[in-house]
């Protein structure tokens, strides 16, 4: 079965430095892989998609991913963050012979200012 | 706008009732699903709908039912055989198999 690996629980990062989110996947294709937002209370947002092609996918507020086959991974980048980034990170990939996703367990991210 | 509307926001039930929570959709998609989401544990797959009038367990169905009398429509009833309901649900729909799912803004719901 498919499972999706976000190794960092929380991450504390300053306001205006670097971020990165780790997601790993096991999935027996090339996968079709999602990152989604989400802040307090509120719904998923998402943040941004891979479906084939150019492996470093551009997505909204300034993130992106970079999918790389031979590590299994599906990483999310942000040069600068801001407070406004403050809120739960959840990587994603379709159950395979299934319409339905299954999600990484979550990476909190705090903004320190 | 296009969209997934939940409601209620939030909802209190008293132990041992049966509650439905709604989930709405105007974005014309053919799947629609439920998820809870509880403190450390990420999303939890309730039940899930490719078409209207079918449905499949997901994960976690045990005292929990849905219904899928129209397309647009996909409540959740929270039975009282659910031992631990107070969680927060969302609920999400896609276009097609593989394709990116879009949320609710979710219900939160506690037992008291």
């Amino acid at each position: 079965a498919q499972s999706v690996t976000q190794p960092d629980i929380h991450i504390t990062v300053s306001e205006g430095a670097s971020l990165e989110l780790r997601c790993n996947y096991s999935y027996g294709a090339t996968p079709y892989l999602f990152w989604y937002v989400q802040s307090p209370g509120q719904g998923l947002q998402l943040l941004l998609k891979y479906f084939s092609g150019d492996t470093l996918v551009q997505g909204i507020k300034g993130f992106e991913a970079e999918f790389k086959r031979s590590q299994s991974s599906f990483n999310l980048r942000k040069p600068s963050v801001h407070w406004s980034d403050a809120a739960e990170y959840f990587c994603a990939v379709p159950e395979q012979g299934a319409q339905k996703l299954v999600f990484g367990q979550g990476t909190r991210l705090t903004i320190n200012p | 706008d296009g969209g997934i509307t939940q409601s209620p926001k939030y909802l209190f039930r008293k132990e041992g009732q049966n509650v439905t929570l709604s989930c709405e959709q105007n974005l014309n998609h053919d799947a629609m699903y439920w998820y809870r989401q509880d403190p450390g544990q990420g999303l939890r797959l309730i039940y899930y709908s490719q078409i209207v009038n079918d449905f499949q367990k997901g994960d976690i169905a045990e005292g929990y039912s849905v219904s899928r009398e129209k397309k647009e429509s996909f409540p959740l009833t929270v039975t009282s055989a659910q031992k631990n309901p107070t969680a927060f649900y969302l609920c999400a729909s896609s276009i097609q198999r593989n394709t990116e799912a879009f949320f609710g803004q979710g219900t939160r719901l506690t037992v008291v």
